[in-house]
């Protein structure tokens, strides 16, 4: 999951494994969220993204999941792949501060072991 | 090949510098932003535009200033009043503002103190 600090939480999974990646967001009023995928040196790449009528979005290999309840989302990538390590962030689209920003959480590095 | 363009990739500040940072893009989009990366951080917003001639401060736009003159420009100019600029930049575009716009984003500029 997310967390505060200059050391990203890590996800360590074998090659073929599924990947569960967590994120809490902070406004109960936000209604649209993104997961992005930044390679080390590289800019955030779209993955996929749920409005908040919305409980489950699937893509290609990966599933976000929407609780509003909790205030949680979690992206799910199967059968990991060495190409899927990365930096991953989700990112909400809230109420106040300004229209069609993004507020992105500190991210979670994950690791991928053949 | 379309996309988001952001140059130089590596960029040196000497002390007292003003600094320009390049961003174009050639999607037709309406809405700019510039991102500020710190090691283990989300992304922070400096500055957005919406449209031609207007833009708006982001979270942390002390120290940098930007111009939007062209729909396809958005520049970034990191002063001598920015005292940490050491950092990766990154710019992004979106085709509108409001919920539901993906902003998609360049490779990034990482920019260092000499």
């Amino acid at each position: 999951g997310e967390s505060v600090g200059l050391h990203l939480p890590t996800l360590s999974v074998q090659e073929g494994d599924n990947s569960i990646i967590n994120c809490a967001y902070s406004n109960s009023a936000s209604d649209y969220f993104i997961w992005y995928k930044q390679e080390s040196g590289k800019g955030p790449q779209f993955i996929i993204d749920i409005r908040s009528n919305m409980d489950k979005r699937q893509g290609q290999r990966v599933t976000v999941l929407l609780n509003k309840t909790v205030k949680h989302l979690s992206l799910q990538i199967a059968a990991t792949q060495p190409g899927d390590s990365a930096v991953y962030f989700c990112a909400e689209n809230g109420y106040g501060g300004s229209q069609g920003n993004l507020i992105f959480g500190k991210g979670t590095k994950l690791s991928v072991k053949p | 090949d379309g996309g988001i363009t952001q140059s130089p990739k590596y960029l040196f500040r000497k002390e007292g510098q003003n600094v320009t940072l390049s961003c174009e893009q050639n999607l037709n989009h309406d809405a700019m932003y510039w991102y500020r990366q710190d090691p283990g951080q989300g992304l922070r917003l400096i500055y957005y535009s919406q449209i031609v001639n207007d833009f708006q401060k982001g979270d942390i736009a002390e120290g940098y200033s930007v111009s939007r003159e062209k729909k396809e420009s958005f520049p970034l100019t990191v002063t001598s009043a920015q005292k940490n600029p050491t950092a990766f930049y990154l710019c992004a575009s979106s085709p509108g503002t409001g919920r539901g716009n993906i902003q998609y984003f360049g490779a990034g500029t990482r920019l260092s103190v000499l």
